[in-house]
């Protein structure tokens, strides 16, 4: 599989402050973007997805900006708040590529201090 | 509206033993599903999917095997669990390449 390289590990934000997630993928026939967040013990649910034909789509506080050259995308959450603290992920597929799923990142787990 | 079952939620096994989790999908049909594994530090991996009935890929060699014996019902089984096995499962389903996946809520299994 075509990797999708996630960073940072981990993030402490403080609440109300910016938290800021990247990716950076290698496959250039990749064109779905989804970011999930997963709460522990519990499976990871889809946050927020974005296709390569917009460079950025925002939904309330979360904010994914791509950028198509680089091969990169990142997630953007303002005004973090303690409940945003979670694992997050970044993905990526081809719609090309039969159904053989998503590929993601390794993970941010993100902790929003009050 | 469409459900994904996973059960157990927990399961501590001995080396050598037998696993067998289960994992349906309610409200769609035919659905594309998947099992991941996901290790501390280490995303998800995609360990098997299928298209349809009795149609199994996988993605990385193990010791785990996958069947899927009715529409909405993957199965993930080891005739003899490995200590390397103990990790966190996820079953997950979408109904279309490039569409949300929905995720069950996972197996936490420990081989002891």
């Amino acid at each position: 599989q075509q990797q999708v390289k996630q960073s940072p590990q981990s993030l402490i934000v403080q609440k109300g402050g910016i938290s800021i997630i990247n990716c950076a993928y290698e496959n250039t026939a990749f064109d779905y973007f989804p970011w999930y967040q997963q709460f522990p013990g519990k499976g990871p649910a889809l946050l927020i997805a974005i296709r390569p034909d917009v460079s950025e789509k925002k939904e309330g506080r979360f904010t994914i900006s791509f950028n198509k050259s680089a091969k990169q995308f990142s997630l953007h959450i303002m005004d973090s708040q303690p409940g945003d603290s979670a694992t997050y992920f970044c993905a990526a597929s081809d719609s090309g590529g039969g159904a053989d799923g998503l590929t993601f990142g390794k993970g941010t787990h993100l902790i929003i201090q009050p | 509206s469409q459900t994904i079952h996973q059960w157990p939620a927990t399961l501590v096994q001995p080396v050598g033993s037998p696993l067998s989790l289960e994992c349906t999908v309610e409200g769609t049909s035919n659905p594309n599903l998947y099992w991941y594994r996901q290790a501390a530090g280490r995303g998800l991996q995609l360990l098997f999917y299928s298209v349809g009935i009795g149609q199994i890929s996988s993605e990385v060699p193990q010791n785990l095997s996958a069947s899927r014996p009715q529409d909405r019902q993957f199965i993930l089984s080891s005739k003899k669990l490995l200590l390397s096995d103990s990790g966190f499962y996820l079953c997950a389903w979408n109904t279309q390449v490039n569409t949300e996946a929905f995720f069950g809520q996972g197996t936490r299994l420990t081989v002891v």
